[in-house]
């Protein structure tokens, strides 16, 4: 199974709402990662899970606040978010612990359209 | 800053020609290239992962070459097919030993038949 799924594909929510975004993969992968694309620019790294430990927040606001419960789930759970919020949110994994060394391979889901009113 | 640059920005090709576009990235301090293909509505797909200078790697119709001393890459397609019409993506390690991958705003690729 190399798949990285994610749900839902697309989330509609209020300013005011509580919701979350799920990611899942079974390659045995240690790296898991989110980002954030804007339409007409490249996708931007948020978050990096290592060994189950946040290696990595790029500065991301608290409104945004990642989980890893197991090395195959990685959720992104939301609270208050603005309308410029509003984007396609992709998770990825890899292979080793999210390093460069190795430089390999990062595997993509479909990533969930977040609209934010 | 890492900047990582893709040239043209867009691209519309008559099926079966032959194309290639452009990934340039800071020469200094680099690990590895990556390149994704992205189909709407579908993940990025991984295309290559090129590490050594001079590296050349070939996927089908679809192959890349690597310069990490003038920092370039360039990838082909032979023979383009509406099948190919994408965004392609390179993109390149940050600093530090991290596995931030910093990317470029892609290359969209449209084939007609």
């Amino acid at each position: 199974d190399t798949e990285v799924t994610q749900t839902p594909k697309h989330l509609v929510m209020g300013m005011t709402n509580k919701k979350s975004l799920k990611c899942e993969q079974h390659m045995g992968h240690r790296a898991m990662y989110w980002y954030k694309q804007k339409a007409k620019k490249p996708p931007e790294l948020m978050f990096v899970y290592s060994y189950e430990k946040l290696s990595i927040n790029e500065s991301v606001p608290s409104r945004f606040s990642p989980e890893c419960p197991n090395s195959s789930l990685l959720n992104l759970h939301l609270h208050a978010l603005q309308p410029e919020d509003s984007a396609l949110y992709l998770c990825a994994s890899s292979q080793e612990a999210g390093t460069r060394e190795l430089g390999d391979e990062q595997f993509f889901g479909p990533g969930t359209r977040l609209t934010v009113l | 800053i890492l900047n990582v640059e893709q040239s043209p920005q867009s691209l519309h090709v008559q099926e079966g020609d032959s194309t290639n576009f452009t990934c340039s990235f800071p020469s200094s301090n680099f690990y590895a290239l990556h390149w994704y293909r992205w189909e709407t509505a579908k993940s990025p797909e991984a295309l290559f992962v090129m590490t050594l200078n001079g590296d050349e790697k070939k996927k089908g119709r679809i192959s890349a070459t690597l310069n990490t001393k003038e920092g370039y890459s360039y990838l082909y397609i032979k023979g383009s097919q509406p099948e190919d019409s994408a965004t392609y993506l390179c993109a390149s390690y940050g600093s530090g030993n991290t596995g931030k991958l910093i990317f470029g705003q892609g290359t969209t690729l449209q084939v007609k038949p």
